[in-house]
């Protein structure tokens, strides 16, 4: 039973390029949730999906993040015309819904590092 | 400018004692917290849950301990080995807020052997 997929593992990108993260939660899963990770830090709560519907966005930023979960197909997270601060981990994580223990899976991760 | 992160707290144990981590939590309604491990280049791995009407749970050498008082959680590993390195997180959930898991600091545990 695979566990949260995330590609690519790594990324490298100029300044002004986009990038796109995918992720494909476990099996059975139809949320999703995305994690930003700097060096040295915790991770920072981004945006919280169902399928074909945005929940929770609070952590995004205004401009240039975007996320979308449709209906077939992973989720991805979007950034475009990246800037240096926007190298980091990102991280997605995945559960059956509220009626779980609140336990998130996470995926490995990709990492984002802009030049 | 660019940000500079903060230092992660390092916890220095002898392979075969005891550890003891530490948290402090914001959310007083928070239904679950739960414990993760990250080794690096990782992602976070699940260790141990506890829900908020409990005080104490025990799993496979490990102890999650809640005290709602003073708003504190602690991992406590037993006979720590090697591959206990990593980083260990807190993160507290609540069910109104969506199962949106908030992280804590962290903090490095090393093993010497």
């Amino acid at each position: 039973n695979a566990g949260v997929m995330q590609n690519p593992r790594h990324l490298v990108r100029r300044r002004g390029q986009e990038a796109r993260l995918r992720c494909s939660p476990m099996k059975g899963h139809s949320h999703v949730y995305w994690y930003r990770q700097l060096p040295e830090e915790g991770l920072k709560f981004m945006v919280y999906l169902q399928k074909e519907n945005i929940i929770d966005e609070s952590g995004m930023p205004k401009e240039r993040f975007s996320a979308e979960f449709p209906k077939e197909g992973p989720s991805i997270l979007r950034i475009q015309q990246v800037v240096r601060g926007d190298s980091a981990a990102y991280f997605c994580a995945s559960s059956p819904g509220l009626a779980s223990t609140g336990e998130l899976f996470f995926g490995e991760g990709s990492r984002l590092t802009v030049l | 400018g660019e940000s500079v992160g903060l230092h992660l707290p390092t916890l220095s144990v002898q392979e075969g004692d005891n550890s003891i981590i530490n948290c402090a939590y914001s959310n007083s309604a928070s239904d679950y917290f739960i414990w993760y491990k990250q080794e690096s280049g990782k992602g976070p791995q699940f260790i141990i849950d506890i829900r908020s009407n409990m005080d104490k749970r025990q799993g496979q050498r490990v102890t999650v301990l809640l005290n709602k008082t003073v708003k504190h959680l602690s991992l406590q590993i037993a006979a720590t080995q090697p591959g206990d390195s990593a980083v260990y997180f807190c993160a507290e959930n609540s069910k109104a807020a969506g199962n949106k898991l908030t992280f804590g600091g962290g903090t490095r545990v090393l093993v010497k052997p």
